[in-house]
């Protein structure tokens, strides 16, 4: 596509409850990225794919958290029993080559807003 | 691990003057630096970076940025600002040898007056 999409745009849910995130990264993109940003703060990393499979998922918060790529393009954020301090914007970004000819130009989503009743 | 402080989470400014938005990273490996820039209800998009070589980067719109290692610095400046530039501006690094990992610092909103 055009450019890295996200969805839901807006979610909102109760406390407790399961959540999926999309992301659609721009086409022949082998980088994905997760990040999530809280009101007032910059971005803080989540997590990294190369491809298929996870290469850095340091920075998810807890096990509540978990991200899947199974085919090595569309992503999915899963978050189960959400709490209110999960309410934040997940963003993704996505980026042609991750490592050695860094460019660190990623493409960033629009986000997705997810708040936590 | 890698630390980003931007001193300044709001600056005001008057259409035409200029603008300067303060950036600086900690780190105990070698880093790449950026500024993104996030116009309202869009996305980030990259402003301008650091590699290597000349310690002074500009964008295609008038910013520029200039990498100073001893004072580990990364500040971004424009001389004279227009009302399109308003918008939340955030600086990151990664390192140097870790792909595209960025860490962001809080962000400065720069609100341009007419």
């Amino acid at each position: 596509g055009a450019g890295v999409s996200q969805t839901p745009s807006n979610k909102v849910t109760e406390k407790g409850k399961y959540v999926e995130l999309r992301c659609d990264p721009i086409s022949g993109h082998t980088a994905l990225y997760w990040y999530r940003q809280s009101l007032g703060q910059g971005p803080e990393f989540l997590i990294y794919f190369q491809g298929t499979g996870a290469a850095d998922d340091s920075g998810l918060p807890n096990d509540r958290f978990f991200a899947v790529r199974p085919e090595g393009s569309v992503s999915t954020l899963k978050i189960q029993r959400t709490e209110r301090g999960d309410s934040a914007v997940y963003l993704c970004a996505s980026s042609l080559t991750p490592t050695s000819s860094n460019t660190g130009e990623l493409f960033f989503g629009e986000g997705s807003r997810l708040t936590v009743l | 691990a890698q630390s980003v402080t931007q001193l300044d989470s709001q600056v005001p400014v008057f259409e035409e003057a200029p603008v300067e938005l303060r950036c600086n990273y900690s780190s105990s490996v070698s880093v790449y630096l950026f500024w993104y820039v996030q116009y309202p209800n869009q996305g980030l998009q990259l402003l301008l970076k650091y590699l290597s070589g000349s310690t002074l980067v500009e964008s295609i719109n008038g910013f520029e940025a200039e990498f100073n290692k001893s004072q580990t610095s990364f500040h971004l400046r424009k001389p004279s600002v227009h009302i399109s530039d308003t918008a939340e501006y955030f600086c990151a690094v990664s390192p140097a040898a870790a792909g595209n990992k960025l860490t962001f610092g809080g962000g400065t909103r720069v609100l341009v007056k007419p």
